[in-house]
């Protein structure tokens, strides 16, 4: 299996709600990664986990709190999220983990993303 | 800090017409290089990657980029555009190895018959 995989696909959501979203990967791969896409944009980074642990957190609003229940699995909850959070949420993972300092090159496979839409 | 700028946010080539994507990138060390693309409501797809060694670097799909540390570029080509090739390209920069990268502002590449 060497595929990152999310669900759901799609996800239309108001703003009292509550709600996850989910990446998977079966490749062994030690860091999973959270990215926010807005339509015509580039990418950005939320969060980074390595090893199971949240290496890395770019200053993300509490509305959007991670998860890393295994090395397999990164989930992300939604709570009470506001109309600008609309967007495509891409999860990626490494095969190498985060050791605090530059490594060698740790390519990223990216999932294909849900589609957020929050009214 | 690091930083990486795409010039032209839109590009029309003719189906078997050269590609050029051009990427300037601002770093204080030797980075880590990319470029991705993105076909529309799917993920990011890595093209190609520097990382050291041979400064012209192959990638899928025929695309090729060219690591310039004198012009602190990294621009992408294929010598012969297809239909197929449409899509939002994005080069990046990363100095961790690849846990934090970033983003150019993208390119979308339009292809005509």
């Amino acid at each position: 299996d060497t595929e990152v995989t999310q669900t759901p696909k799609h996800l239309v959501m108001g703003m009292t709600n509550k709600k996850s979203l989910k990446c998977e990967q079966h490749m062994g791969h030690r860091a999973m990664y959270w990215y926010k896409q807005k339509a015509k944009k580039p990418p950005e980074l939320m969060f980074v986990y390595s090893y199971e642990k949240l290496s890395i957190n770019e200053s993300v609003p509490s509305r959007f709190s991670p998860e890393c229940p295994n090395s397999s699995l990164l989930n992300l909850h939604l709570h009470a999220l506001q109309p600008e959070d609309s967007a495509l949420y891409l999860c990626a993972s490494s095969q190498k983990g985060w050791e605090g300092r530059e490594s060698s090159y740790n390519e990223q496979f990216f999932g294909p993303g849900t589609r957020l839409t929050v009214l | 800090a690091q930083s990486v700028t795409q010039l032209g946010s839109h590009v029309s080539v003719s189906e078997g017409a050269l590609v050029l994507l051009r990427c300037n990138y601002s770093s204080s060390v030797p980075p880590y290089l990319f470029w991705y693309v993105q076909y529309p409501n799917q993920g990011l797809q890595l093209l190609l990657k520097y990382t050291t060694g041979a400064t012209l670097v192959k990638g899928i799909n025929g695309f090729e980029a060219e690591f310039k540390k004198s012009e602190t570029s990294f621009h992408l080509t294929k010598p012969s555009a297809h239909m197929s090739d449409a899509a939002e390209y994005f080069c990046a920069v990363s100095l961790t190895g690849g846990f934090k990268t970033i983003f150019g502002a993208g390119t979308r590449l339009f292809v005509k018959a």
